[in-house]
């Protein structure tokens, strides 16, 4: 299994809902990110999970709480989020320190916030 | 390329022509570099990567040349075909626990029949 899979795909919530983002790798990464990434724009990072510990939350509102059950989920809860956290929420994984640099991304989930 | 506002810079080209994407980078300490492919409502997808002690990779179709004297990056695609089209990201790191990627603006490329 070669692949970062992510669920749901597309996801319509309202502000005051409450609802999660999963990812999932079966290859054995110690590493795994969410990124944000808006229309027409790169993705930019949000969290790194290493070996199941947060290593790295680049100041993202508390609204996205980021959780990693085990080493091969990885989950983004949200709640009371706003119309402009509306992006593709993208899920990637590695080997983390020491191992391949390469980086394999989930197809993303596409989230609307109305 | 660089991105002007909101705008992706584009690139087109004849079919069976080659591409070359050009990227420039910010962090001389950055130590590898990758390009991805993203075609629409899809994640980004590797294409070849390459190391600062490298200057020229070469894959399946694809040429990655790196200049660190400029901080820049390029991705020559040859023959390109029609599911070339799609937006390109350069990547760049650092070594280290996290191994974290930045992202340059991307370029989209549409490949004319």
């Amino acid at each position: 299994d070669t692949e970062v899979t992510q669920t749901p795909k597309h996801l319509v919530m309202g502000m005051t809902n409450k609802k999660s983002l999963k990812c999932e790798q079966h290859m054995g990464h110690r590493a795994m990110y969410w990124y944000k990434q808006k229309a027409k724009k790169p993705p930019e990072l949000m969290f790194v999970y290493s070996y199941e510990k947060l290593s790295i939350n680049e100041s993202v509102p508390s609204r996205f709480s980021p959780e990693c059950p085990n080493s091969s989920l990885l989950n983004l809860h949200l709640h009371a989020l706003q119309p402009e956290d509306s992006a593709l929420y993208l899920c990637a994984s590695n080997w983390g320190a020491g191992g391949n640099y390469g980086y394999t991304f989930g197809s993303g989930t596409r989230l609307t916030v109305v | 390329g660089e991105s002007v506002g909101l705008h992706l810079p584009t690139l087109s080209v004849q079919e069976g022509d080659n591409s070359i994407i050009n990227c420039a980078y910010s962090n001389s300490a950055s130590d590898y570099f990758i390009w991805y492919k993203q075609e629409s409502g899809k994640g980004p997808q590797f294409i070849i990567d390459i190391r600062s002690n490298m200057d020229k990779r070469q894959g399946q179709r694809v040429t990655v040349l790196l200049n660190k004297t400029v901080k820049h990056l390029s991705l020559q695609i040859a023959a390109t075909q029609p599911g070339d089209s799609a937006v390109y990201f350069c990547a760049e790191g650092q070594s280290g626990s996290a191994r974290q990627l930045t992202f340059g603006s991307g370029t989209q490329l549409t490949v004319l029949p």
